[in-house]
């Protein structure tokens, strides 16, 4: 189960600040990645990131927000957290994050299995 | 990146109807292909993945199949659960993941 907080009004030039807690699952789980994704009318579903544990940490984001945005993985707290910086209007959407399994101790293969439940962002003064 | 296309955007269907949503890839993605559900103000929710396999708990009148650059999602008998908007989405070239830009399911 994925639980996501953060807040839903961002101001533009701000950093938009989210976290999504894991249970049931680890954040260093060898066979799952932690990705981010949102979604608005004019873009439709959007991946934006991710980051997994494979002895070491990795990180890939999309092109298009790639030099605003950090995923980070706490595993004190067993979550990940997306921050966008810079935000403007276009950043306005429902966020999600989402665990991806590539097999392992997953039951599925290269799908999302378990999403969170949304945080709808609005950018906006 | 890849591009997904799918049609139609939106039908509109009785409950027993067979329903059949197609989804196309701008290239071959192999069985790369998942299927999601995605009620309003809902998160999606996942169907079928790797093209024809049943997610757990998902009824089995949701049906994939496919291979390569084409793939179809059948609902075999609609039921008014099933009124919702589907989005398929390619795992072959990742990342990206991408989306088509769902298919809109309405009563008739």
């Amino acid at each position: 189960q994925l639980q996501q907080s953060g807040p839903g009004l961002v101001k533009p030039s701000q950093t938009l600040s989210l976290t999504c807690a894991i249970s049931g699952d680890s954040v260093s789980s060898n066979s799952a990645s932690w990705d981010w994704i949102r979604q608005s009318p004019s873009r439709g579903l959007e991946w934006l990131g991710r980051t997994y544990y494979r002895s070491k940490w990795y990180y890939d984001y999309a092109v298009s927000v790639k030099s605003r945005i950090t995923i980070n993985p706490d595993t004190s707290k067993n979550q990940f957290s997306l921050q966008l910086r810079s935000v403007t209007p276009e950043d306005t959407a429902v966020y999600y994050c989402a665990r991806y399994c590539s097999g392992g101790s997953c039951f599925v293969d290269y799908a999302m299995d378990v999403w969170g439940q949304g945080t709808t962002v609005t950018v906006s003064s | 990146d890849i591009q997904m296309t799918q049609s139609p955007s939106s039908l509109s269907a009785s409950v027993g109807d067979r329903v059949t949503i197609t989804c196309r890839a701008s290239q071959s993605i192999n069985t790369y292909l998942n299927w999601y559900q995605q009620k309003p103000g809902k998160a999606p929710k996942l169907l079928i993945y790797a093209a024809s396999s049943l997610q757990s708990g998902v009824p089995s009148r949701f049906i994939g199949s496919g291979s390569g650059t084409g793939f179809t999602l059948t609902i075999s008998s609609l039921q008014p659960e099933d009124f919702a908007t589907y989005y398929c989405q390619q795992t072959y070239s990742a990342p990206p993941q991408t989306f088509g830009q769902g298919t809109k399911v309405e009563v008739k």
